[in-house]
């Protein structure tokens, strides 16, 4: 059974630094992108970006780049989304997803992890 | 960069059947994929490739993409559909994901 198992709750204050992660179960997790979609309070998804961990190729939403960093280790079958400086707007949920790349869906999605940004 | 457009909000009464819309440029040409949302959950994949079921999803829920539009109807509507559905391309011309705004299901 496919599974993807995210970090739990995070509370933390603007300016600190984050790193969250998302764990696969239940396939060849370096034969699959893994995604990053956020969800604000009360809002729609957005994708953040993919990162491939077969060979670690990352894709950044324009809207994302320069702000999170994605990053995995297939060793443990692990992706990671990380901050250096969170600010209050970084409040939101945040999923991953098994993603086989371009034109294919999001075909499995982790519980999701929810991040409090407030000083 | 590409857009999605989705009605905000839509209503049915159970045991009818609703169709929920999905609006972009020439959106006929790319493969669409419907995910639904319920309140304090992850998405759940309904529809891909336009009218394709994943495994577990009932037949009372489909698809079809033509033109500008794409469309995921659920006939015989129950309460537990109730949920945000959210419609996604993959936009080849800029290697982008897109999510469109989403449309909130309201069994009345």
């Amino acid at each position: 059974e496919v599974q993807l198992v995210q970090s739990g709750a995070q509370v933390k204050q603007p300016g600190e630094s984050l790193k969250i992660s998302c764990q696969g179960f239940g396939y060849r997790f370096h034969n699959y992108w893994i995604a990053w979609v956020r969800q604000m309070p009360g809002q729609g998804l957005e994708w953040m970006g993919i990162i491939y961990p077969g060979d670690s190729d990352t894709k950044y939403s324009p809207s994302f780049q320069g702000h999170v960093t994605i990053s995995a280790d297939k060793s443990i079958t692990t992706a990671y989304l990380q901050w250096n400086s969170l600010n209050v707007a970084d409040t939101a949920v945040y999923y991953c997803a098994r993603y086989y790349g371009n034109m294919y869906p999001f075909d499995f999605w982790g519980q999701g992890t929810v991040v409090t940004v407030s000083s | 960069s590409y857009v999605l457009t989705q009605t905000p909000s839509v209503s049915v009464a159970p045991g009818e059947t609703v169709r929920m819309t999905c609006g972009g440029v020439n959106i006929g040409s790319q493969s669409v994929h419907w995910y639904q949302q319920k309140p304090g959950q992850a998405p759940v994949l309904v529809i891909f490739d336009d009218r394709d079921r994943p495994s577990g999803i009932p037949e009372r829920f489909s698809g079809s993409n033509s033109g500008n539009t794409a469309t995921l109807t659920i006939s015989r509507v129950e309460a537990g559909d109730e949920a945000d559905f959210y419609c996604q391309v993959w936009d080849r011309s800029s290697d982008q994901r897109v999510f469109g705004g989403g449309t909130k299901l309201t069994v009345l």
